[in-house]
């Protein structure tokens, strides 16, 4: 039973260019959540998707957006890059917006 | 506002010692509680979860917590500790809006 799976597992960017992270969730799971952790910081909440809506949203700019398929799978795409953009991405897993969250292992975006 | 509360950044054992991992939130009712590790560069990996019911709750790798209504806590033990536990712990709450608050994480070093 393959878990929730992420890519890329890193990314370099620069300021002011375009990311577009990927998730697969677990077998089953039909809600995929996305968390940003900072380094040295807990992970937080920027949106999570089910029904291939975005359900609610935390404390995060318009510049991040996603999208859901119909498969369940999830993007997170981020525009205009800052440097403070840079963490490791982490995607969640649920299965009817439960509250039982498995994460994959992230995506390590760099911004220069 | 919404808080956890991991008032250890970091702490250092003995290998065989016991451990114990403080976690406290703000919120008037109960909420869903969860403990995670993350070992460096890897995601998160749930250990326990308490929903309801019997307030000491057994978890994967011989770890325990115990949620104190009272002091609203949820903190992470361990009888004695082994070399691979060494990461970081994450405490993270669902106060109900199924998506995760999650505390600043506690360091664990362990010491032969």
């Amino acid at each position: 039973d393959a878990g929730v799976t992420q890519s890329p597992t890193h990314l370099i960017k620069t300021r002011g260019q375009q990311v577009t992270l990927r998730c697969s969730p677990k077998s089953g799971h039909d809600t995929v959540s996305w968390y940003q952790q900072a380094l040295g910081q807990g992970p937080q909440f920027i949106f999570q998707y089910y029904e291939e809506e975005e359900r609610q949203r935390g404390n995060f700019p318009d510049r991040f957006s996603g999208h859901q398929f119909p498969n369940y799978s999830s993007e997170l795409n981020v525009n205009a890059l800052l440097l403070g953009d840079s963490a490791l991405y982490l995607c969640a897993s649920s299965k009817d917006r439960g509250y039982e969250q498995y994460f994959g292992p992230g995506t390590r975006l760099t911004v220069t | 506002a919404q808080s956890v509360t991991q008032p250890d950044i970091h702490i250092t054992v003995s290998e065989g010692a016991s451990l114990e991992l403080r976690c406290n939130y703000s919120y008037g009712a109960t909420p869903y509680l969860f403990w995670y590790v993350q070992s460096p560069g890897q995601g998160l990996q749930l250990l326990l979860k308490y929903f309801s019911g019997d307030t000491l709750v057994q978890g994967i790798k011989g770890f325990e917590a115990e949620f104190k209504r009272s002091q609203s806590s949820f903190n992470l033990r361990k009888p004695s500790v082994h070399w691979s536990d060494a990461a970081e712990y994450f405490c993270a709450v669902d106060f109900g809006n199924e998506k995760l608050t999650f505390g600043t994480g506690t360091r664990l070093t362990i010491i032969p």
